[in-house]
């Protein structure tokens, strides 16, 4: 079964510095997310992408973030400096655009920073 | 704007039992879609069940069932004879689709502890 894979699981990194969350969504799908959800609390939406351009975003999503599609298959979520409430688990997701299909969902990329 | 409710923040049931998780939303929309995802003690997000707006059936799929009520914008989720491998955080989340974006907007979670 086709399956979105992130990579790391877990990373550690000190404040202010600049960290990369890596994503290879499926391959046939063609809108990709990120959501956030920090220690027992809800998963949050933080920016949706398709052909190339941020489609949605919400206000989390500020200056400190972006994303990327450097290839065919992967796709990056970058922070730029790190702060401590950035520490959170962060999820990549993906959809293909037809009607009846949902999220598939990786397996989530725990980010400390310290 | 969409909202989706889960007021239960923790459950416990013993083993076997049957448990209901309540899930409320609001949208504008009239066409969205409403989700179950379970989250283990691993982290990770498992799809249980997606639903249609305009599909009020009810669904059962084993000891899983859903009970979707457009009237009281309500999408409940009850597990029969309860597991120790049910212990999870459940969550109900929310879409409006707009040509194949499909935000999701996450309930707080319900944390389901079974008790051997």
């Amino acid at each position: 079964e086709p399956e979105v894979t992130q990579t790391p699981s877990h990373q550690v990194t000190q404040m202010g510095q600049e960290v990369i969350l890596r994503c290879v969504p499926i391959s046939n799908h063609l809108y990709f997310y990120w959501y956030r959800q920090i220690l027992g609390q809800k998963v949050e939406f933080l920016v949706s992408f398709y052909n190339n351009e941020i489609s949605e975003k919400s206000e989390i999503f500020d200056d400190q973030f972006s994303v990327e599609r450097p290839d065919g298959s992967n796709f990056t979520l970058k922070i730029r400096s790190t702060k401590l409430e950035d520490s959170a688990m962060y999820f990549c997701a993906s959809t293909s655009d037809t009607v009846n299909t949902e999220a598939f969902f990786g397996q989530g990329t725990r980010l400390t920073v310290v | 704007a969409q909202k989706v409710t889960q007021a239960q923040t923790e459950i416990s049931v013993v083993e076997k039992e049957d448990v209901t998780l309540d899930c409320v939303y609001e949208t504008r929309d009239t066409t969205y879609y409403l989700f179950w995802y379970k989250q283990p003690p691993s982290g990770e997000l498992v799809f249980l069940i997606r639903r249609n707006s305009f599909d009020e059936q009810n669904e059962i799929s084993g000891r899983y069932s859903w009970n979707f009520q457009k009237s009281t914008s309500s999408f409940n989720f009850t597990i029969t004879a309860s597991q120790v491998v049910d212990s999870a955080v459940y969550f109900c989340a929310l879409s409006e689709p707009n040509f194949g974006n499909e935000k999701l907007t996450f309930g707080t979670g319900t944390r389901l502890t079974i008790i051997p």
